[in-house]
């Protein structure tokens, strides 16, 4: 297995502008997270699902940022409209017993 | 709250010396533990896990880390660190389902002098 996929691995884009992040998950684990890693607050679990469902949303900074995982193996994060603060490293990770993380987009907004 | 401290932001060692990296949660059951370690511009790579058993578990790379529960720590170890090895190190805690929503702590920056 090629482990989890993430794209783009970096993105750069205007405030204001719609950003989606993709992942695709490892075949058959059955959760899904997305992370945040900045600087200032470290890793911060941001959504997860259990079997496409989506479990927890809490971490969620607001509003406009939503996830979706229409299938098992596909997932996006959306962040609209984006703003200069959501620059970040967001990291998606898969799991069975233990989850295993894609190598990250490197999200700048200016 | 299920949290977890590392201690040390930064830890330098020399090459060869060796490395406890140290891990405590708080949390309402027995966890799994996790360690992870990650290099500059890469995602997280586990390390090693605890689940049962055994409470020293050994891992990739040559690290190994003891389960102590009266003491709520989960500390990283290595007898004699390698210049790869700088990286940063983190600790991680979760239940024992919904496949490990996991909790992080800081992390620890580890550099390995010459």
């Amino acid at each position: 297995d090629a482990g989890v996929i993430q794209s783009p691995r970096h993105e750069v884009t205007e405030m204001g502008q719609e950003v989606t992040l993709r992942c695709k998950p490892i075949s058959g684990h059955n959760s899904l997270f997305w992370y945040r890693q900045t600087m200032m607050r470290g890793l911060e679990l941001l959504i997860y699902f259990n079997n496409n469902v989506p479990i927890d949303d809490s971490g969620m900074p607001e509003d406009r940022f939503s996830a979706k995982m229409p299938n098992a193996s596909f997932s996006t994060l959306k962040i609209q409209p984006s703003e200069p603060r959501d620059s970040a490293v967001y990291f998606c990770a898969s799991s069975g017993t233990v989850a295993f993380f894609g190598q990250g987009t490197r999200l700048t907004v200016v | 709250a299920q949290s977890v401290t590392q201690p040390d932001i930064h830890i330098t060692v020399s090459e060869g010396a060796s490395l406890e990296l140290r891990c405590n949660y708080s949390y309402g059951a027995t966890p799994y533990l996790f360690w992870y370690v990650q290099s500059p511009g890469q995602g997280l790579q586990l390390l090693l896990k605890y689940f049962s058993g055994d409470t020293l578990v050994q891992g990739i790379k040559g690290f190994e880390a003891e389960f102590k529960r009266s003491q709520s720590s989960f500390n990283l170890r290595k007898p004699s660190v390698h210049w790869s090895d700088a990286a940063e190190y983190f600790c991680a805690v979760g239940p024992m389902e919904y496949g490990n929503k996991l909790v992080f702590g800081a992390g620890t920056i580890l550099r390995v002098k010459s």
